[in-house]
């Protein structure tokens, strides 16, 4: 059973860079044609991709987010990671990673709060 | 980029009604759409993907439709555990998803 769950720290300071990373059980990050995602939730609900990254390395980010994201894998860890930097209070939402083109495993989600 | 809507926004049903929510693209994303569940503290659940493909292990009440700019999410016989919010997703162009669709019951 494929299982992943997101880590790192809750609390961030404005203009920080905020590092969050997925730790995946049942399947392995460089499993063939498999795409690893972010996705946040804002406290109002909405869903917001973020970006993935392909088994191969290659990456794909929301073009709105493109100039502050970097999703980089760790294959001896079976671990994918998120940095989003010059964070804003804007930022504050619940962290989620996700497998697949269609997002078909999600992990619990981890909420990281913008705060001074 | 591409905008969704969803219509309507809350939805109030009795047990085993038929309740039929309405996702709009706001330009043509093909059958590249994906439905999700999600309940209060949890993360969203895949239902269907490319608009009316019924992922496994979900109960076949529920059904999709649509190609184009216009999709719908069917539950044929609505239950208690399907009290949730729904939402539709395009992936035609990067990833966009939908404001929600509130599934209460009576």
């Amino acid at each position: 059973q494929v299982q992943l769950q997101e880590s790192g720290p809750g609390l961030v300071r404005p203009s920080q860079t905020l590092s969050l990373t997925c730790t995946v059980s049942g399947d392995s990050i460089s499993s063939a044609g498999i795409y690893w995602n972010w996705i946040r939730q804002f406290p109002g609900k909405g869903l917001e991709w973020i970006g993935y990254i392909f088994y191969t390395g290659s990456t794909h980010y929301n073009p709105s987010l493109k100039s502050r994201i970097l999703i980089s894998m760790d294959t001896s860890q079976n671990q994918f990671s998120l940095k989003l930097s010059s964070v804003t209070a804007a930022d504050t939402a619940v962290y989620f990673c996700a497998r697949g083109y269609e997002l078909e495993y999600w992990g619990q989600g981890a909420l990281v709060t913008v705060s001074s | 980029d591409i905008q969704m809507t969803q219509s309507p926004s809350t939805l109030s049903a009795s047990v085993g009604d038929r309740v039929t929510i309405t996702c709009r693209a706001s330009q043509s994303i093909s059958d590249w759409l994906a439905w999700y569940q999600q309940k209060p503290g949890k993360a969203p659940k895949l239902l269907i993907y490319k608009a009316s493909g019924l992922q496994r292990g979900v109960p076949s009440r529920f059904s999709g439709r649509g190609s184009g700019t216009e999709f719908t999410l069917t539950i044929s016989s609505l239950q208690p555990d399907d009290s949730a919010t729904y939402y539709c997703q395009q992936y035609h162009d990067y990833r966009t998803f939908g404001p929600g669709t509130k599934v209460e019951i009576k």
